[in-house]
């Protein structure tokens, strides 16, 4: 199994540049995850999918944040505008509930950094 | 408010030796808690998962214990080795069937 993919590994960008961060969760998974992680504030999560359906979005800053889900293979999160605070790294994670959420397997991450 | 506490000083230890870390948490009540392992420039990996019913759970070398009327847990890596120096996390599953995470420890085992 290739395990969780994440495009692109790095981005530089321009601040009101729009970002789009991609995601292939494991097959078979049908739950999945993104999360922020900085310095300051750790691992957050942001949204998550349960069998594509946006589950809990409490956790997306503000309205420049969107995150869709068409198929059990695919995941976008875009920012648009992209601002300097944005910069962090966004990771993946997909996992099968099967009656909960328990073990996520994370992808390796996108690095973003907005000048 | 919500909180997970993780040390946020770094652990340096011996080769050998057997690795402590602390995760105390407060106003959650988690079915269960995990532990991820993060290694520089990679996603977390998990490690261990335990119930709130479980006083203790072992894989390997690693052990976990859970008490849920102290509200911490403790993770301990025996006979500890360099590789296993990186930045541990806890989770807890924080009542809407997703995890949140701690802010993690950094080990460091000394050769």
């Amino acid at each position: 199994d290739a395990g969780v993919i994440q495009s692109p590994r790095h981005e530089v960008t321009e601040m009101g540049q729009e970002v789009t961060l991609r995601c292939k969760p494991i097959s078979g998974h049908n739950s999945l995850f993104w999360y922020r992680q900085t310095m300051m504030r750790g691992l957050e999560l942001l949204i998550y999918f349960n069998n594509n359906v946006p589950i809990d979005d409490s956790g997306m800053p503000e309205d420049r944040f969107s995150a869709k889900m068409p198929n059990a293979s695919f995941s976008t999160l875009k920012i648009q505008p992209s601002e300097p605070r944005d910069s962090a790294v966004y990771f993946c994670a997909s996992g099968s509930d099967g009656g909960s959420f328990e073990t996520q397997y994370f992808g390796p991450g996108t690095r973003l950094l907005v000048l | 408010s919500q909180k997970i506490e993780q040390n946020s000083e770094a652990l340096n230890i011996q080769e050998g030796k057997t690795a402590t870390l602390t995760c105390n948490y407060t106003n959650y009540s988690p079915a269960y808690l995990q532990w991820y392992r993060q290694d520089p420039g990679r996603g977390p990996v998990f490690l261990l998962l335990i119930r709130e019913n479980e006083k203790e759970k072992r894989k390997e070398r690693l052990k976990v214990t859970f008490d849920t009327t102290l509200k911490q847990s403790l993770f301990h890596i025996t006979a500890s080795q360099p590789a296993d120096s990186a930045t541990y996390l806890c989770a807890l599953e924080a009542g809407r069937r997703a995890l949140t995470f701690g802010s993690g420890t950094r080990l460091q085992v000394q050769p």
